[in-house]
């Protein structure tokens, strides 16, 4: 099984709205990622948390906040977002530690308007 | 700085056609290098390689790493209109940092 599931699909948003976007992996993979993807663009790398632990920050605005409550979630809390903001969030799992590879798993993303 | 870089940007073939993808990279701590193939929405994966001259094969595709001259083409043979997608390459950097650096893609067109 590899797979990866996000929620919601879509989203559609007010910029003075707070929401939430969710992802859950049950491979076991203790690393996990956020991406952001406009339109005919590669994914951004945004987050990587590393056994529950953020690693990376890419310089992302406060407006964007992470959180991994366990080894299997993954949240990006979303407040005050600009229409700028509007794009597909990727989410991604890996393995991590001696032995593993570098295969990003990916969900289906979700669609992100910001109004 | 890293960067990978994947040409050409842009292809159209017709059905039963041969293409082949190309993906050079520039990377510090070099590790491995990936293939996605994304269609609407998530990249999928198609394949990884960390070692030169081992070709990988799944199907009517195959991929191919020259870790001294820094690229790697995928190969997709008796092209059918369910290929055409985005094809993304990435490179896999050691060191700890779990960071993948995407190409910009080749949007590959399969015309019936």
């Amino acid at each position: 099984d590899t797979e990866v599931t996000q929620t919601p699909k879509h989203l559609v948003m007010g910029m003075t709205n707070k929401k939430s976007l969710k992802c859950e992996q049950h491979m076991g993979h203790r690393a996990m990622y956020w991406y952001k993807q406009k339109a005919k663009k590669p994914p951004e790398l945004m987050f990587v948390y590393s056994y529950e632990k953020l690693s990376i920050n890419e310089s992302v605005p406060s407006r964007f906040s992470p959180e991994c409550p366990n080894s299997s979630l993954l949240n990006l809390h979303l407040h005050a977002l600009q229409p700028e903001d509007s794009a597909l969030y990727l989410c991604a799992s890996s393995q991590v530690g001696p032995g593993s590879t570098d295969t990003q798993y990916f969900g289906p993303g979700t669609r992100l308007t910001v109004l | 700085e890293d960067k990978v870089v994947q040409s050409p940007l842009s292809l159209v073939v017709h059905e039963g056609d041969t293409v082949t993808l190309n993906c050079s990279y520039e990377v510090t701590n070099f590790r491995s290098l990936l293939w996605y193939k994304q269609e609407k929405k998530a990249p999928t994966f198609l394949f990884m390689l960390t070692s030169s001259g081992i070709e990988k094969k799944s199907g009517r595709l195959s991929s191919i790493l020259d870790k001294k001259e820094l690229f790697s083409i995928l190969n997709i043979t008796a092209t059918q209109t369910g290929d055409s997608a985005i094809y993304l390459c990435a490179a896999g950097t050691q060191g700890g940092s779990e960071k993948l650096v995407f190409g910009k893609g080749t949007k590959l067109t399969v015309n019936p």
